[in-house]
């Protein structure tokens, strides 16, 4: 089945460390993106990617980073530069497109992030 | 200033009426595209319509419509006939085309509850 795989759902980070969220998907999507959910709140973008190899800022994006290697793969790693890292990632894909573009942006089931 | 604005928090409908959650939203970009997406308890962002800022006539996806009042920057996401599975957040989202490339920005969202 086509979709947008996030792994784990769970994730625990200890003081200082680096923790890195996957997202995979197999929709042939150029663009990626991650976001930010905190309790009660939308979704804030943190970084996207609208083709391999390259990737731009979102709103939030200090204390994270992001590369784009593979045209499946995003992956987000919250560094200890985040000092609040405890949210839902919620990763999505789509055409490239803006404005009047459709482009609906797909999205997977999400990682928690816990700190120990 | 907010480009989304969802004023209720939390809206409450009984099973199959018809329940209207508002959405208002602000940019000087005469290009842009409006969603809503539903996150049931599992976290997943689902897709639900979109409305192009010169579509003419408003988005309908079966149970749901948009109610788009381009003067007034509202689009509005209809419900008909509500089921107890329409109990999740809802967050409508705008892409604007000039300055915003393929990325959303979401609203803080609704919360509807449908009673039996």
């Amino acid at each position: 089945d086509g979709g947008i795989t996030q792994s784990p759902k769970y994730l625990f980070r200890k003081e200082g460390q680096n923790v890195t969220l996957s997202c995979e998907q197999n929709l042939n999507h150029d663009a990626m993106y991650w976001y930010r959910q905190d309790p009660g709140q939308g979704l804030r973008l943190i970084y996207y990617s609208q083709i391999v190899n390259d990737f731009q800022k979102g709103d939030i994006a200090e204390g994270y980073s992001v590369s784009r290697e593979k045209k499946e793969s995003f992956p987000l790693t919250v560094t200890s530069a985040q000092k609040n890292p405890t949210a839902f990632y919620l990763c999505a894909s789509s055409t490239p497109g803006a404005g009047l573009a459709k482009n609906i942006q797909y999205f997977g089931a999400g990682t928690r992030l816990s700190v120990l | 200033a907010q480009k989304i604005t969802q004023t209720q928090p939390g809206m409450f409908v009984q099973e199959k009426e018809a329940v209207t959650l508002d959405c208002t939203y602000d940019t000087s970009d005469p290009s842009y595209g409006l969603f809503w997406y539903k996150q049931p308890s599992s976290g997943e962002m689902i897709f639900l319509i979109y409305q192009g800022s010169y579509d003419q006539q408003n988005a309908t996806e079966g149970r749901y419509s948009l109610n788009f009042q381009k003067a007034r920057k509202s689009a509005n996401l209809v419900i008909s006939a509500s089921q107890l599975g329409d109990s999740a957040m809802y967050f409508c989202a705008m892409r604007e085309g000039r300055t915003s490339g393929s990325r959303l920005t979401f609203g803080e969202g609704t919360q509807l509850t449908v009673n039996p």
